[in-house]
């Protein structure tokens, strides 16, 4: 398995642009959580989802992040509009039901906004 | 809610040497599970050891060994004969068992190896 596959790897934009981060999970993981690191705040958990229903979307900063799981192989989350203090690692990592499987993460994106 | 205390911001350690990274947490549940991530310095999330609650043994991976303490609810991790590729930040964290729940982090303790 390719593992989890995040795209893109880098991303630098202006503020007020729209930004989408994509997330391809591992086959037959049902959960998928997408996480914010920064050096202020380390790791925060923005959302998950569990059978592509999300389960706790708490961690969302604002109204301006959205996230969606169309099916059980994709999800994103916009950004819209960017503003310089979203700039962050954004990892997905997803996991099984059978909870002797750990969270898998992707490479994360590196989001930058000017 | 759950919480996950990491209060060693940095250690190091010399090569060959070993080290002991301690983590805290705080849950009114019995059944959980813990682990250590690695994060070097391509960013990439690895990881490195788990450990069910419910097991009383403590859960080794080659070097790597664990101290857990239900009671104390303390999670440390050892390394054994330190390597300059264990350079990184390394992350406790906690989830409970339950399809619905979710991985909490502790914020990182940065080991540097040294020659």
């Amino acid at each position: 398995d390719a593992g989890v596959i995040q795209s893109p790897r880098h991303e630098v934009t202006e503020m007020g642009q729209e930004v989408t981060l994509r997330c391809k999970p591992i086959s037959g993981h049902n959960s998928l959580f997408w996480y914010r690191q920064t050096m202020m705040r380390g790791l925060e958990l923005l959302i998950y989802f569990n059978n592509n229903v999300p389960i706790d979307d708490s961690g969302m900063p604002e109204d301006r992040f959205s996230a969606k799981m169309p099916n059980a192989s994709f999800s994103t989350l916009k950004i819209q509009p960017s503003e310089p203090r979203d700039s962050a690692v954004y990892f997905c990592a997803s996991g099984s039901r059978d909870r002797d499987s750990p969270l898998h993460f992707g490479n994360g994106t590196r989001l930058t906004v000017t | 809610a759950q919480t996950v205390t990491q209060s060693q911001p940095e250690m190091s350690v010399q090569e060959a040497e070993t080290v002991t990274l301690s983590c805290t947490y705080d849950t009114s549940e019995s059944n959980y599970y813990l682990f250590w991530y690695k994060q070097p310095p391509s960013r990439q999330m690895i990881l490195v050891i788990r450990q069910e609650a419910y097991k009383q043994q403590n859960a080794t991976e080659n070097r790597f060994s664990v101290n857990f303490q239900k009671a104390a609810k303390s999670f440390s991790l050892k390394i054994s004969d330190s390597q300059l590729g264990d350079t990184a930040m390394y992350f406790c964290a906690f989830i409970l068992t339950g399809t619905a729940s979710k991985l909490t982090f502790g914020t990182g303790t940065r080991l540097q190896v040294t020659l």
